[in-house]
């Protein structure tokens, strides 16, 4: 069965860092691209970024709104990706959700439960 | 590239025919999937390039469309399906979601 599991989430002031983390299990996760998504209270889907995997130099990718503050990165021995979130504003308070790149690489077919940030004084 | 989704809402009764409509700003080849999520859940991926079902989801959901205009049918709604639903194209960085259409019960 196929689980990714988020940590890390919780109130932090405005221009603080914090480190998400997802666990995965249940599939070879050397092969996959993982994606980073977010969803603010009573919103939509907002994609973060992405890490592709081994075969592609695990190069990533960022949302405008994050590239430069948020840093991906991933373990593939400890099966786990990491989100690093620096100079956080308040409008990055979301729901935080680690995410599979699918077999097109162009959706996300399994998605963790997320793990909520808050960014405020 | 903007996803719109209309209707943003629908009231529907169980058995109905539902059919959601996704509009990009410009062309997506068929880079185009459809995600299902509940409160307090994460999404839950049903279709993916436009008309492909997701291994588990039901054939009742069902994916089409091209280039600029995508949809999302549901043959006959059941109890299970109230949900919001979102589409989303990765035809080129960055991916975007559209902004969900709430199905309602009637």
């Amino acid at each position: 069965e196929v689980q990714l599991v988020e940590s890390g989430g919780g109130l932090v002031q405005p221009g603080g860092s914090l480190r998400l983390s997802c666990a995965v299990s249940g599939f070879t996760f050397s092969d996959h691209y993982m994606d980073w998504v977010r969803q603010a209270p009573g919103k939509g889907l907002e994609w973060v970024g992405r890490t592709r995997n081994k075969a592609n130099s695990y190069t990533t990718e960022y949302a405008a709104s994050v590239k430069g503050r948020f840093t991906i990165s991933r373990d593939d021995s400890k099966k786990s990706v990491s989100l690093q979130m620096n100079s956080l504003k308040t409008e990055d308070t979301a729901v935080y959700f680690c995410a599979r790149g699918g077999s097109t690489y162009r959706e996300f077919d399994y998605w963790g439960q997320g793990t909520l940030v808050t960014v405020s004084s | 590239i903007q996803l719109t989704q209309s209707p943003s809402s629908l009231s529907a009764s169980v058995g109905d025919r539902v059919t959601i409509t996704c509009r990009a700003s410009q062309g997506i080849s068929t880079y185009l999937a459809w995600y299902q999520q509940k409160p307090g859940n994460a999404p839950k991926l049903l279709i993916y390039a436009t008309s492909t079902l997701q291994s588990g989801v039901p054939s009742r959901f069902s994916g089409g469309g091209s280039g600029t205009d995508f949809t999302l049918t549901i043959s006959s709604l059941q109890p299970e399906d109230f949900a919001t639903y979102y589409c989303q194209q990765f035809d080129s960085y960055p991916p975007t979601f559209g902004g969900g259409t709430k199905v309602e019960i009637k």
